[in-house]
């Protein structure tokens, strides 16, 4: 069965530092889906970045970058130059190919806490 | 702008009251999610449609239904809530016209009971 690991439960950083966010994912399938979502305080989930089993290319969307090893099972999200807006939770999801329904596990999401 | 849109932001219903929430789309999508969120906790998928065929999770309680009357609505259904049931609920919509699709979510309803 799939699973997602999330070990770091809160971070608490001061305005422009850089932070990592860790997950590692668990699968059987060799074709599987990972994504990132954000959870600011008002509650929406907002998807922010979607990657392929077969693609360990590393992304960078302005100060977010991912970083997808499959070596390790682990697909770390880095935000360069935290601000505060980027305080919220971040969820880490897994969706194995094919899966009637785009059907999501999640991990048990991270708190990040971006002080000025 | 195409959107995943739930009413009411914020409810408030009685101990054993009835209460639905409502969420629509404009995506076209053909997959419609309804999720619990507890504090501190991942969204726990409650049931999902895939058009018209429901999808219920194993471990949802009976007290739970839904109804999709069409593509574009889909409602939560609590039959009598309990105070467990207090909650974010999230709803949310992907494309299964091709593998794996993120799935888009509305801003939730913060249910509160009293």
């Amino acid at each position: 069965a799939q699973k997602v690991t999330q070990a770091q439960t809160e971070i608490s950083v001061v305005e422009k530092e850089d932070v990592t966010l860790d997950c590692v994912y668990e699968t059987r399938d060799t074709t599987y889906y990972l994504f990132w979502y954000k959870q600011p305080p008002s509650g929406e989930l907002v998807f922010l970045i979607r990657r392929n089993s077969f693609d360990e290319q590393n992304e960078i969307s302005g100060r977010y970058s991912w970083n997808f090893q499959k070596s390790t099972s682990s697909f770390n999200f880095t935000i360069t130059a935290s601000q505060v807006v980027d305080s919220a939770v971040y969820f880490c999801a897994l969706s194995e190919a094919g899966n009637a329904g785009n059907m999501l596990t999640f991990g048990g999401g991270t708190r990040l806490m971006v002080k000025p | 702008d195409a959107m995943v849109i739930q009413n009411p932001r914020y409810q408030v219903t009685q101990f054993g009251k009835p209460v639905t929430l409502s969420c629509s789309q404009t995506l076209n999508h053909n997959v419609m999610y309804w999720y619990q969120q507890k504090s501190s906790q991942a969204p726990k998928l409650l049931f999902h449609y895939y058009d018209k065929d429901f999808n219920n999770e194993a471990d949802t309680p009976d007290n739970f239904q839904s109804r999709r009357p069409n593509t574009s609505f889909c409602f939560l259904d609590i039959r009598s809530p309990g105070l467990g049931d207090a909650a974010m609920y999230l709803c949310a919509t992907s494309s299964y016209q091709a593998f794996n699709q993120p799935q888009h979510f509305g801003d939730g309803t913060r249910l509160s009971i009293l």
